[in-house]
């Protein structure tokens, strides 16, 4: 149990275009999605808390115009990096929580490489 | 917000010998501390956690220690295998807004 998909596995693309990605807990009802973001050689950085239902809240210097979150039911986020440029390429990572069953501990996903040419 | 630090960033050992990575936290209200490994490319896996109201917990090759009063805890792994080298994190949470902090990371390489 506690599974969390994410998709794409990798990505390539041109500057300036928008890139989805998405994130599901296929076996429990995740009430709260973080995503994180991890640079080389680098720890993970969490970049918003996404609520179902309600606005993201994002950690202080992450742009919340540039990147998206849409958590529309208890299954699935989305996080779309608009206007990507080379600096946004990196290892993006969510995880799930599912509520009183699991307490604090987070689910992780397989994460996304993102490559912005 | 929380912060928390780890050391060392490398750990080089020999196969069989043991490990022991440390980490402090700064907010007193942090109440779950889980361990992280992580190999190159792929998410992290959670080896063992400990919650606040426990001193210590073994899993195996694998113990966790946490002193409330110090802030720090620490992981240790005995008997290492080749297969132990990968990258650990620390990290903490409350149970206020559930956001895990992390550590840096621990690059632990196991010498066969």
């Amino acid at each position: 149990g506690a599974v969390v998909s994410q998709h794409p596995s990798w990505v390539i693309c041109k500057s300036g275009t928008s890139v989805k990605i998405e994130c599901r807990s296929l076996d429990f009802q995740a009430t709260t999605m973080f995503w994180y973001r991890q640079f080389p050689k680098q720890s993970l950085m969490l970049m918003a808390t996404s609520n179902e239902g309600s606005k993201a809240t994002y950690e202080q210097g992450v742009e919340k115009d540039k990147f998206l979150i849409n958590h529309a039911s208890l299954t699935l986020s989305t996080l779309t990096v608009t206007s990507a440029h080379p600096e946004d390429s990196s290892f993006y990572i969510c995880s799930a929580r599912g509520g009183q069953t699991f307490l604090n501990e987070q689910f992780f996903g397989p994460g996304t490489r993102l490559t912005v040419l | 917000g929380e912060n928390v630090e780890q050391h060392p960033s490398t750990l080089s050992v020999q196969e069989g010998d043991s490990a022991v990575i440390k980490c402090t936290y700064s907010d007193s209200a942090s109440n779950y501390f889980p361990w992280y490994k992580q190999e190159l490319g792929k998410r992290p896996q959670l080896i063992i956690d400990i919650r606040s109201n426990v001193g210590e917990k073994k899993d195996q090759r694998i113990a966790v220690t946490l002193n409330k009063t110090a802030k720090h805890f620490s992981l240790h792994i005995t008997e290492t295998q080749p297969e132990d080298s990968a990258v650990y994190f620390c990290a903490a949470s409350n149970s206020n807004d559930y956001k895990l902090s992390f550590g840096a990371g621990t690059t632990v390489t196991v010498r066969a």
